[in-house]
């Protein structure tokens, strides 16, 4: 799986749009990018994923650039809830059991 | 509530004692993992199931032992643990690769 780059924290001020960053400039042509997240103590949670398009779904929007090199998270309107880890991972899945690999990933803290 | 259930929640256990995770998915799913996560570090895998098969070891200490018994259950037996193997453990599963993985909430496990 290729390697990402995340920040390792950001900050956002709640009801504005939280746009998280990665960078994945050794992606190979089949691999998605996934974004997952992890508020405290709890299990990771499934966000998006997307190949080649911009991605939308009730949670967030995933815009991946042209040359697929970056993406870019985005939480509408981020709220204290969406505090959390969030993962970016660039994977491609060839059969059940290739699992995912995660890194540092970046810790959103949403402020009043 | 993902699906995918974990218990106990929270486990404090001796050095010489053993012990069992236990890992419950009813998503129909064909493939288990179990990870660990220690305090401030990423996720790790350690082992992966495929149709009850083990498919994947990550070099984890025969102290850690892993079993699936059908397709819906995970057990990871702990005996003779040391304090450093004190972290979270998460159980995950997913249907014909890593696309959407579910993530239970994790065993909090304290060695003593």
């Amino acid at each position: 799986d290729a390697k990402t780059t995340q920040p390792p924290s950001m900050d956002c001020a709640e009801g504005r749009a939280a746009n998280l960053p990665c960078n994945h400039s050794t992606i190979s042509g089949n691999e998605y990018v996934y974004w997952y997240r992890q508020i405290h103590s709890q299990g990771p949670q499934y966000i998006i994923h997307g190949l080649k398009n911009n991605e939308t779904n009730e949670m967030a929007s995933l815009i991946i650039t042209e040359d697929r090199k970056s993406s870019t998270l985005i939480l509408p309107h981020a709220t204290l809830r969406d505090t959390a880890v969030y993962y970016c991972i660039a994977y491609y899945s060839y059969n059940a059991g290739n699992m995912l690999t995660f890194g540092g990933g970046t810790r959103l803290m949403v402020k009043p | 509530e993902t699906g995918v259930t974990q218990t106990p929640r929270h486990l404090v256990m001796g050095m010489t004692n053993k012990k069992s995770l236990k890992c419950e998915q009813h998503l129909g799913h064909n493939a288990m993992y179990w990870y660990k996560q220690s305090a401030k570090k990423p996720l790790e895998l350690m082992f992966v199931y495929n149709f009850k098969e083990q498919t994947e070891n990550n070099s984890v200490p025969s102290r850690f032992s892993p079993e699936c018994p059908n397709s819906s259950h995970l057990f990871l037996h702990l005996h003779t643990l040391q304090p450093e193997d004190s972290a979270l453990y998460l159980c995950a599963s997913s249907q014909d690769g890593a696309e959407k993985a579910f993530f239970g909430q994790g065993t909090r496990l304290t060695v003593v």
